[in-house]
């Protein structure tokens, strides 16, 4: 069983469009991520989610919205995209509290074209 | 300054040495300190996490935290090309509830 599943795992479509991703996590986590990973492979956070709470919004453009419907569950949708939201989004969850150790799903390859 | 830093590589090491990856952070307020492998192609993998100053081994691995300078260290032995793969670090400060990642080093073990 994937501990952090997301899908779809690859996706590819025009600029201007509307897209999701969806997130999964069987790990019993109450906090969950979406991380975005550019082309130069820097890790940087966008959001996170704890008991369905919006927690942290990296300055993200209000263009993504995501949504947890509960606590196993955070999905990613994006609006109009553009050549720049090219990239690896990744889901990940941990629990709460210190240490942190974050599990990562997959990743989600977008190309936006 | 960028909060979390490492030297981007490629760091290029020969099978059977020691591999070391260095990563500094700017914030005094970290409180957990974490490493991660990434295979290309792949999602992070955490191989190891450290709290406190001083040596964590596991296995091959040994983290090191010196919290007065600021740096955190990863140290892989007997390198294998198994290895080879983009180590990053990543930085918790308490409360915060997310992790701050460096910009990856690249490491290569040739055999």
């Amino acid at each position: 069983d994937t501990a952090v599943s997301q899908t779809p795992k690859y996706l590819v479509t025009q600029m201007g469009n509307d897209k999701s991703i969806k997130c999964e996590q069987n790990l019993g986590h109450d906090t969950m991520y979406w991380y975005k990973q550019d082309s130069k492979k820097f890790l940087k956070i966008m959001f996170s989610y704890n008991n369905k709470e919006l927690i942290i919004n990296e300055t993200v453009p209000n263009r993504f919205s995501p949504k947890s419907p509960d606590k196993a569950h955070l999905n990613l949708h994006i609006n109009s995209l553009e050549l720049g939201d090219s990239a690896v989004y990744f889901c990940a969850s941990s629990t709460w509290g210190r240490g942190n150790t974050i599990y990562f799903g997959e990743g989600s390859w977008l190309t936006v074209v | 300054q960028k909060e979390v830093e490492q030297n981007s590589g490629p760091l290029s090491v020969p099978e059977g040495a020691i591999a070391s990856l260095n990563c500094t952070y700017s914030d005094r307020g970290s409180q957990s300190f974490f490493w991660y492998r990434q295979y290309s192609g792949k999602s992070p993998e955490l191989i190891m996490f450290i709290y406190s100053n001083g040596d964590k081994e596991d296995g091959r691995f040994t983290a090191q935290l010196n919290k007065a300078s600021q740096y955190v260290s990863l140290l892989i032995r007997d390198s294998q090309p198994s290895d080879s793969a983009t180590y990053l670090c990543a930085v918790n400060k308490e409360g915060a509830q997310k992790l701050v990642f460096g910009q990856g080093t690249r490491l290569t073990i040739n055999p």
